[in-house]
């Protein structure tokens, strides 16, 4: 199984809403990401987690809070997002020493109303 | 200067001709570079890894790398209409455990 599964693909959600993103891999993938990807730009990077602990935060804005549950799920809890904050969001993940060849999910489309 | 430049195009080709790719990098200490492949609507994926000095090829695809020079490129010879997307130049910063995505270059495979 070579396939990272994101639900829900399409996601509206208004300001004063709470909602999760769900990611999920059976590749036996130690390191996930979650990215943020706007309209004819590229992926950015948001989280890294290694072996189900937060590695990397790019200074993301606390109304997103990531979590790891176990080593096939990630998760990103939205709360009190803004207008901007619609985007692509892409789940990622990759083998422990092959951290740079990423498999992606096919992504949430969000919309903050 | 950005981390990793290419240019957005589009970059037009017509079917059967070869497409040149070009990406440059500001980190002299990164030390392998990743070229993915993102149709519209799509998420991206890895298509060629190169992690020394020369070219490494892969069916149609050869990417070249030139750490003098800070460049990667990627060629796409017998292009195809399938080929039409947009291709990311991603390069690990020489210090961190994490991958900078270029802008990424729509390429265009004409009929």
């Amino acid at each position: 199984d070579t396939e990272v599964t994101q639900t829900p693909k399409h996601l509206v959600m208004g300001m004063t809403n709470k909602k999760s993103l769900k990611c999920e891999q059976h590749m036996g993938h130690r390191a996930m990401y979650w990215y943020k990807q706007k309209a004819k730009k590229p992926p950015e990077l948001m989280f890294v987690y290694s072996y189900e602990k937060l590695s990397i935060n790019e200074s993301v804005p606390s109304r997103f809070s990531p979590e790891c549950p176990n080593s096939s799920l990630l998760n990103l809890h939205l709360h009190a997002l803004q207008p901007e904050d619609s985007a692509l969001y892409l789940c990622a993940s990759s083998q422990e020493g092959r951290v740079y060849e990423q498999y992606f999910g096919p992504g949430t489309r969000l919309t903050v109303t | 200067q950005k981390e990793v430049e290419q240019n957005s195009g589009p970059l037009s080709v017509p079917e059967g001709a070869i497409a040149s790719l070009n990406c440059t990098y500001s980190d002299r200490g990164s030390q392998s570079f990743f070229w993915y492949r993102q149709y519209s609507g799509k998420s991206p994926e890895l298509i060629m890894s190169i992690y020394s000095n020369g070219d490494k090829e892969d069916g149609r695809f050869t990417a070249q790398l030139n750490k003098a020079s800070q460049y990667v490129s990627l060629l796409i010879r017998d292009s195809q209409p399938s080929d039409s997307a947009t291709y990311l130049c991603a390069v690990p910063p020489g210090t961190a455990s994490k991958l900078t995505f270029g802008t990424g270059t729509r390429l265009q495979v004409t009929l």
